[in-house]
């Protein structure tokens, strides 16, 4: 059990466009669920914490107009990057936590590699 | 803002051999502290999550310690196989089970046959 999805698992885009990654989870029901960058030799970053059916919560330095995170169901979360240009090159994992759980316990899916061109 | 180091960045080790690394975090405030076990192009496996100071998990052959008020946590590996082979992330979490984690930037261990 608690085996979260994300699509796509790569993508390469031009510069100004729109890209939507998906974070399902398959199993359970997420009332939370986190979106993580990491560039070359980083550590992952939380970038927002998503919560059904309300507005997410983003880290410091993380433009909310640039990644807008829907949380529409208990199964689903997408980021888009709106306009991406080069510097947004990275990989973005999304994770998720199931209710009852405490000590931050999340799962986590397999990631998506956005190369903007 | 919480800082989490592991150490070291990458290890080679000879299969069969055992092995440890080390995460280190600020000992104030602490929550909780996480191990991921993360193969390329798969999700992290949550391998433990360590609440109290002394605590010691075990999961076959993989094991852990935490000392809070050193603020460090060792990952051990028994024996170690080619299907050990991966990045071993450490995370802490700052507050409730609602909140993000903090995470190092992962021990790459291979492990030659």
């Amino acid at each position: 059990g608690a085996v979260v999805s994300q699509h796509p698992s790569r993508v390469i885009c031009k510069s100004g466009t729109s890209v939507k990654i998906e974070c399902r989870s398959l199993d359970f029901q997420a009332t939370t669920m986190f979106w993580y960058r990491q560039f070359p030799k980083q550590s992952l970053m939380l970038m927002a914490t998503s919560n059904e059916g309300s507005k997410a919560t983003y880290e410091q330095g993380v433009e909310k107009d640039k990644f807008l995170i829907n949380h529409a169901s208990l199964t689903l979360s997408t980021l888009t990057v709106t306009s991406a240009h080069p510097e947004d090159s990275s990989f973005y994992i999304c994770s998720a936590g199931r209710p009852g759980l405490a000590n931050n316990e999340q799962f986590f899916g397999p990631g998506t590699r956005l190369t903007v061109l | 803002i919480l800082n989490v180091e592991q150490s070291p960045q990458s290890l080679h080790v000879q299969e069969g051999d055992s092995t440890n690394f080390t995460c280190s975090f600020p000992s104030s405030n602490f929550y909780a502290l996480h191990w991921y076990r993360w193969e390329t192009a798969k999700s992290p496996e949550a391998l433990f999550v360590m609440t109290l100071n002394g605590d010691e998990k075990k999961k076959g052959r993989i094991s852990a310690t935490l000392n809070t008020k050193e603020g460090y946590s060792y990952l051990y590996i028994k024996g170690s196989q080619p299907e050990d082979s991966a990045t071993y992330l450490c995370a802490l979490g700052s507050g409730g089970g609602a909140d993000g984690l903090t995470f190092g930037k992962g021990t790459h261990l291979i492990i030659q046959p």
